[in-house]
């Protein structure tokens, strides 16, 4: 198994400019989250899916849109890039997360690290 | 509020000593507690999860504890190698939320 994969692993954008950040698992896992990391600080969930066609708002979901047609996929789109999105973006994948009163395993993509200039 | 707190922020040990991580929460209703490892420019792996029923759990040089009547975890790291030099992240389960702290930067030194 892959597990959770991400592309591309670096890019830079313009200001205004728009991007879509892959993100595939292959461990049939129904939710899959995006989290940015910002230099120093902890991991800030954008989007989450808890199954194909099921998408909800994070903590810091504006400038970010997403959508999920299959279990495998999970892209975030970036419409208009801005520096304040400057950050590493991780994508992860995990069973519900109370599973028989325990909480699922995430398992995270090694991370796409943006930069708006 | 719903937070997570470890400290410290970072810390510097040598080869061979032993360090203690610490978490605190004020997350409820609590579910779980996971501890996750972050090797510089990776994503985090899980090293281990606490269950409100659970004081202490291994997972080889690592030992994690939790006192689920004061809110506080701790990840206790023996015999440190070179390799455990990384970002340690705590991550609170509510009901069907999750909690991140900002983790601590362990850099091991020989």
């Amino acid at each position: 198994n892959a597990g959770v994969t991400q592309t591309p692993k670096f890019r830079i954008l313009k200001i205004g400019q728009s991007m879509t950040l892959q993100c595939a698992q292959d461990m049939n896992h129904n939710y899959m989250y995006w989290y940015r990391q910002d230099p120093g600080m902890g991991l800030k969930l954008i989007y989450y899916s808890v199954g194909a066609g099921i998408t909800d708002k994070g903590e810091v979901p504006n400038g970010y849109n997403v959508s999920r047609s299959t279990t495998e996929d999970f892209p975030l789109r970036l419409e208009l890039a801005a520096p304040s999105q400057t950050s590493v973006y991780f994508c992860a994948s995990s069973y519900p997360l109370l599973v028989a009163g325990v909480g699922s395993e995430q398992f995270f993509g090694p991370g796409t690290r943006l930069t708006v200039l | 509020k719903n937070q997570v707190e470890q400290s410290p922020q970072s810390l510097i040990i040598l080869e061979g000593k032993n360090c203690t991580l610490q978490c605190n929460y004020t997350v409820s209703p609590f579910s779980n507690l996971r501890w996750y490892k972050q090797d510089t420019g990776r994503g985090p792996v899980s090293l281990t999860i606490m269950t409100f029923s659970e004081n202490t759990k291994s997972n080889g040089r690592y030992t994690a504890t939790l006192d689920a009547d004061t809110k506080q975890s701790s990840l206790h790291i023996t015999a440190s190698q070179l390799s455990d030099s990384a970002s340690y992240i705590c991550v609170v389960s509510g009901t069907n939320n999750l909690f991140f702290g900002t983790g601590t930067r362990l850099t091991v030194i020989p």
